[in-house]
């Protein structure tokens, strides 16, 4: 069956830092790759997407590559800001209707 | 603008008191999800509709029951809550089903049980 696993958090950071969050899937085809990002007290908001391999989706700063080969959509940004404190999921989608989650890594920014 | 819309943002109701939460959308999307997410955890899928037709997830509680009178509105129904039903329930919209339809989540109600 499809499952997504993803970096434990929490994860803290000083503003200006590198973010790096590691997500591996595996999925029995080809799925479409999805970072979701949860900010307090909210509904999940889609933050990028990458639907085939070699793909990257981009959105406020943050980015992800879908690695085949390496079954892997790691997501990253260079400089974080406070307002980027979130808990962040990693999902995919193979075909279907249904959305398989990870974890979540919760994200704190300190100013 | 909001598109997905919930209703209330916070609902409290008592031990076996049957209580209802609303969504609407405005992207007219043909299908609507209902999740449950609890502190800490990543949603998990109650049931969805694609238009009419109602798709129950095969470890959802007969507790839980689900309405879709139109497009635009959906509905979650908990007949008789137990404490372990408090949580956050988001609903979320796609325009289809398929790998490479986002879903759109709506904010949530937090659900808390007295």
């Amino acid at each position: 069956g499809n499952s997504v696993t993803q970096m434990e958090g929490p994860v803290t950071l000083s503003e200006e830092a590198f973010l790096t969050i590691n997500c591996t899937y595996t999925a029995t085809g080809y799925p479409s790759l999805f970072w979701y990002v949860q900010y307090p007290g909210e509904g999940l908001q889609l933050l990028l997407k990458a639907t085939k391999a070699d793909d990257k989706g981009s959105n406020k700063g943050f980015e992800a590559t879908y690695r085949k080969e390496t079954t892997s959509f790691h997501l990253e940004k260079g400089s974080v800001q406070v307002s980027d404190s979130a808990v962040y999921f990693c999902a995919l989608s193979d075909n279907d209707y249904k959305l398989s989650f990870g974890a979540g890594t919760t994200v704190t920014v300190r100013a | 603008d909001a598109m997905v819309i919930q209703n209330p943002r916070y609902q409290v109701t008592q031990f076996g008191k049957p209580v209802t939460l609303s969504c609407s959308q405005t992207l007219n999307h043909n299908v609507m999800y209902w999740y449950q997410q609890k502190s800490s955890q990543a949603p998990k899928l109650l049931f969805h509709y694609y238009d009419k037709d109602f798709n129950n997830e095969a470890d959802t509680p007969d507790n839980f029951q689900s309405r879709r009178p139109n497009t635009s509105f959906c509905f979650l129904d908990i007949r008789s809550p137990g404490l372990g039903d408090a949580a956050m329930y988001l609903c979320a919209t796609s325009r289809e089903t398929g790998g490479d339809q986002p879903q759109h989540f709506g904010d949530g109600t937090r659900l808390s049980i007295l």
